[in-house]
């Protein structure tokens, strides 16, 4: 399978401070990833679909100011979380795929905890 | 509102059993399917894809495809403690790149 590459895979950060993750696809261009947000116990979220060198496409009730989504190549994805709060910590994970139709590959995922 | 759903569970088995998982999903259009396996904690591997009606077979575990229901399954024979994870079922929506996927069944396999 494709390899996704995600970091950090858990960042502690005080809160009202910038935290930035990375997304690679390290043997597969990607035009398009996606983001996620998962809480204990509950399904993944899909926060935004981040597109290679245009806007980042939220979903409703995401706050697109305060993630903002940066797709400047075709192999690397970012998610900045900013200005970040406690109710900001949760599980971020990021996937990409390599065609229409076809499996999603999944980064390991960031822990982020805001204190 | 395309949707995906499943059983929270959680479902428990006897270690040897089959365990049977099942996801019900609302886009007829849908063409791609997945299972993916959840350990607690860790991101999503996927463990099986179908395309096509019917079953798809790879090692202990059986994905089954029913478009006319709009039902697919995964079966994993001869559970093993290892198994226990929540898995999830995912549904392409067709010529996209994105994914619905269901809450997840956490199944729980006692040794």
């Amino acid at each position: 399978g494709a390899v996704v590459s995600q970091h950090p895979s858990r960042v502690i950060c005080k809160s009202g401070t910038s935290v930035k993750i990375e997304c690679r696809s390290l043997d597969f261009q990607a035009t398009t990833m996606f983001w996620y947000r998962q809480f204990p116990k509950k399904s993944l979220m899909l926060m935004a679909t981040s597109n290679e060198g245009s806007k980042a496409t939220y979903e409703q009730g995401v706050e697109k100011d305060k993630f903002l989504i940066n797709h400047a190549s075709l192999t690397l994805s970012t998610l900045t979380v900013t200005s970040a709060h406690p109710e900001d910590s949760s599980f971020y994970i990021c996937s990409g795929n390599k065609g229409v139709n076809t499996e999603a590959f999944f980064g390991q995922g960031t822990r982020l905890t805001v204190v | 509102q395309k949707e995906v759903e499943q059983n929270s569970g959680p479902l428990s088995v006897p270690e040897g059993a089959i365990a049977s998982l099942n996801c019900t999903y609302s886009d007829r259009g849908s063409q791609s399917f997945f299972w993916y396996r959840q350990y607690s904690g860790k991101s999503p591997e996927l463990i099986m894809s179908i395309y096509s009606n019917g079953d798809k077979e790879d090692g202990r575990f059986t994905a089954q495809l029913n478009k006319a229901s709009q039902y697919v399954s995964l079966l994993i024979r001869d559970s093993q403690p290892s198994d226990s994870a929540t898995y999830l079922c995912a549904v392409n929506m067709e010529g996209t790149y994105k994914y619905i996927f269901g809450t997840g069944t956490r199944l729980k396999v006692l040794a």
